[in-house]
C-alpha cells in the first residue's frame, strides 16, 4: 500500500505544551521518513527525518519516535510555541517517491 | 541562492479552460517535481522531470501534463479545467533525480488556481 496515515487533522495546544502528530505506514520498502511543516502561503520546508534503522532523532525541540514493527512513526513538538503553529505532513519515501500524509493544522495558542 | 520560483501565484479559471503553471527551480538543480495541494488530501504526487525526461508519474488522468527545458525550468498545463481542479499547485526542485540521493525537496510558494 502506497500510503500514509496521518493523525489528528487538526491539534490545538496551549503555549509551552507539547504536541504529538501520528502516522502510520503499510509498505515495508518505505526507507525514508521525513516531515515537512508548511506555514501559510509558503510551501512546505523539510523540517526533520529519520530513517528506519533509527528509533529516534531529536533536533533542537522537535523529536521523531519511530517504531518498525509497529509501522508507525510520529513527531513531538516539545515547549510548543504560537510560531511552531503551521501546518506539518509526514512522508515515507518509497522507491524514489515521495508519498505525504493529509497533514495536521497545529495552532499554539499563548 | 534564490529558491524556486513560482509563477502565477494566483490566478481564476473557469471550466473548460486551461491552465498553464511555471516552475524555476534552485540554480543547479536538475529534478522538479508537481504536487497538488488541497484540504484534506495533503500533497498528492503528479509528475517528476529529470533532465527534461518525465521520470515519474502520479495518479492524475492526461489531463495533467508537463514539461521540463534544458535549463531545468519546467510547465504543468491542465486542459479542461474542472471545478475538482481548484488546489494550490507545488513545484519542488531537488538536486538529484528522485531524491535517492539527497532526501530532500525545496518547495516553492506555489500557484493557487481557482476554477469558477
Amino acid at each position: 500500500q502506497q500510503q500514509v496515515k496521518q493523525s489528528p487533522q487538526s491539534l490545538i495546544v496551549q503555549k509551552g505544551g507539547i504536541s504529538i502528530i501520528n502516522c502510520a505506514y503499510e509498505n515495508t520498502a518505505f526507507d525514508y521518513f521525513p516531515w515537512y511543516q508548511q506555514f501559510p502561503g509558503k510551501g512546505p520546508a523539510l523540517l526533520i527525518a529519520i530513517r528506519p534503522d533509527v528509533s529516534e532523532k531529536k533536533e533542537g525541540r522537535f523529536t521523531i519516535s519511530f517504531n518498525k514493527s509497529a509501522k508507525q512513526f510520529s513527531l513531538h513538538i516539545m515547549d510548543s510555541q504560537p510560531g511552531d503553529s503551521a501546518t506539518y505532513f509526514c512522508a515515507a519515501r518509497g522507491g524514489d517517491k515521495l508519498i505525504f500524509g493529509t497533514g495536521t493544522r497545529l495552532q499554539v495558542f499563548p | 541562492k534564490a529558491g524556486v520560483t513560482q509563477t502565477p501565484r494566483y490566478l481564476i479559471k473557469t471550466r473548460g479552460q486551461q491552465v498553464t503553471l511555471s516552475c524555476s527551480p534552485i540554480s543547479g538543480h536538475r529534478s522538479v517535481s508537481w504536487y497538488q495541494q488541497t484540504p484534506g488530501q495533503g500533497l498528492q504526487f503528479l509528475f517528476e522531470y529529470f533532465s527534461e525526461t518525465q521520470r515519474n508519474k502520479g495518479n492524475f488522468p492526461g489531463r495533467f501534463s508537463g514539461r521540463q527545458f534544458s535549463n531545468s525550468r519546467s510547465e504543468m498545463n491542465v486542459s479542461t479545467l474542472e471545478l475538482g481542479d481548484s488546489a494550490l499547485y507545488l513545484c519542488a526542485s531537488s538536486l538529484i533525480a528522485g531524491i535517492v540521493n539527497t532526501g530532500e525537496l525545496f518547495f516553492g510558494e506555489g500557484s493557487r488556481l481557482t476554477v469558477l
